[in-house]
């Protein structure tokens, strides 16, 4: 089984609304981070949370984090166009390695 | 300050032929790893080097494929004798920082190797 994984694998909302991904993984970890991928580009880096924190806010973006249940969520409110891509969450395991999982799609429609 | 830069960006190669990824950190860093994706996948994980050393290649196939971080220049994914199924894009990521991994990697652009 795949440490990191997202649902809903793509999700396709109006411009304005707000969108929730969500992330679980299996073992111990000290961070979550989310990364976005525009089509056909690197990763962007959006937010680290740690394990010792609930909530993290960035701009638009709100992460949370639920050890106890092994997961975290992705809140993008006030969607716009540009926010279109995959949104994958990663956890550092071993040597700094990150670990992914299968990534959002997601699509805002104008 | 420029980021990570990949190079190049895309890449052609005929079946059996060698493919070389060149990676070059954000300054000042000197911890590199290697991802590589397939389509409509996440990243997965292949090799975490730092200068002249590999540190972990627990991510990269037995045979076929090899990195390296020199003391000087870039990082270098190799791929011999290439087949279809190497057919993917493959990032590099740097960090400034070691231990703990409460850290943040910064993403190149990838190259996108083709396998025809």
């Amino acid at each position: 089984s795949q440490q990191g994984e997202e649902d809903p694998q793509a999700l396709s909302i109006q411009e304005g609304e707000n969108a929730t991904m969500n992330c679980s993984y299996k073992t111990s970890i000290n961070n979550l981070q989310w990364y976005r991928q525009n089509s056909g580009r690197g990763l962007v880096h959006l937010i680290l949370i740690r394990s010792n924190e609930r909530e993290k806010h960035s701009g638009r973006l709100r992460v949370t984090l639920d050890t106890s249940k092994k997961s975290s969520s992705l809140l993008i409110t006030a969607s716009r166009a540009a926010d279109t891509a995959s949104y994958f969450c990663a956890t550092p395991r071993g040597a700094q390695k990150l670990v992914f999982g299968q990534g959002t799609r997601l699509t805002i429609n104008p | 300050n420029a980021g990570v830069m990949q190079n190049p960006r895309h890449l052609v190669r005929r079946r059996g032929q060698e493919a070389r990824l060149r990676c070059s950190p954000m300054k000042g860093h000197s911890h590199v790893y290697w991802y590589r994706q397939l389509p409509e996948e996440g990243l997965k994980f292949m090799v975490y080097l730092q200068k002249e050393n590999i540190i972990d290649e627990s991510g990269m196939p037995k045979e076929r494929f090899s990195a390296e971080f020199p003391k000087e220049g870039p990082s270098i994914l190799r791929i011999q004798q290439v087949v279809r199924g190497d057919s993917a894009a493959y990032f590099c990521a740097s960090s400034g920082v070691a231990g703990g991994g409460s850290y943040e990697q910064y993403f190149g652009p990838g190259t996108r190797l083709t396998v025809t």
